[in-house]
C-alpha cells in the first residue's frame, strides 16, 4: 500500500513565524502536490512538484514556497505566517505521466496561526 | 479553465436509503474523473474513478458513470450504512506530463443515521 505521511497533524503557530511542513512518500512517486482544505471551498491547489527540484506553482501559491531535495519528500514553507493561512493543509503523491491520475493523500496537518 | 461543482451539503439520510450526489463539470479536454472520500479525522481516499466517456467507476457499493452528454458524474449507493458517514469529492484530471493537477468540487458532507 502506498503511504504518505505528513510532519504533524496539528500545529499552532504565531503571526511571522517561519513554518515547515513535511511530507514523505514511500512508493517512488514522481509526482508531489500541497493542498490547502477550507469550509466550502474544498481543496485548493498550493504548488505541485514532478521531479526532484522542479516546482510548478498551483492555484493559490502567494504566501508559500516549496522544496523538493529528494524524491519522496515535499516540504511546504509558510515564510511569514498569517492567521488567513490557517486551515488543513494536504499532501499527495502520484505516479508520472500517463500512469498519474491517482492521487494518494497524506492523513493532513491542520495549521492554526495565532 | 476547469471547474467542478457539486451539491450543497450537507446530506442526511436513514440507513439503507438511496443516495445521489450530483457532481457536474465543466473541462478544456477530455479528463479522467474522480470521487475521493474523506473520513473524520483522516486525509482523501480514492473512492472510484472513470476514465472515458460512458465509463462506470464502481466501489464499496457506490457507483458513478461519466457521462459526456450532460458533463456529469453523479455518485450513487443503493443502500447506504452509518460507516458512510464522510466527505465527498468530485474532482477531475489529466495524465498528460505538465498537466497532473486535480480540480476538486467543494465537497459534499454525508451524514448517515441509524
Amino acid at each position: 500500500d502506498v503511504k504518505v505521511t505528513q510532519s504533524s497533524r496539528y500545529l499552532v503557530k504565531r503571526t511571522g513565524e517561519k513554518v515547515f511542513l513535511e511530507c514523505v512518500q514511500d512508493m517512488d512517486h514522481e509526482n508531489m502536490f500541497w493542498y490547502r482544505q477550507d469550509p466550502g471551498l474544498g481543496l485548493r491547489l498550493i504548488y505541485f512538484s514532478y521531479d526532484v527540484k522542479m516546482k510548478e506553482k498551483g492555484d493559490i501559491p502567494e504566501g508559500y514556497s516549496v522544496s523538493r531535495e529528494k524524491k519522496e519528500r515535499f516540504s511546504l514553507i509558510l515564510e511569514s505566517a498569517s492567521t488567513n493561512q490557517t486551515s488543513m493543509y494536504l499532501c499527495a503523491s502520484a505516479e508520472g505521466g500517463d500512469r498519474q491520475e491517482t492521487q494518494y493523500f497524506g492523513p493532513g496537518t491542520r495549521l492554526l496561526v495565532l | 479553465g476547469d471547474s467542478v461543482t457539486q451539491m450543497e451539503g450537507p446530506v442526511t439520510l436513514s440507513e439503507e436509503a438511496f443516495l445521489t450526489i450530483n457532481c457536474t463539470y465543466t473541462a478544456t479536454g477530455y479528463p479522467s474523473l474522480f470521487w475521493y472520500v474523506q473520513y473524520p479525522g483522516e486525509g482523501l481516499q480514492l473512492l472510484l474513478k472513470a476514465t472515458k466517456a460512458d465509463d462506470k467507476g464502481s466501489n464499496k457499493g457506490f457507483e458513478a458513470t461519466y457521462r459526456k452528454e450532460t458533463t456529469s458524474f453523479h455518485l450513487e449507493k443503493g443502500s447506504v450504512q452509518v460507516s458512510d458517514s464522510a466527505v465527498y469529492f468530485c474532482a477531475l484530471g489529466y495524465s498528460n506530463f505538465g498537466n497532473e493537477k486535480l480540480t476538486f468540487g467543494t465537497g459534499t458532507r454525508l451524514t448517515i443515521i441509524p
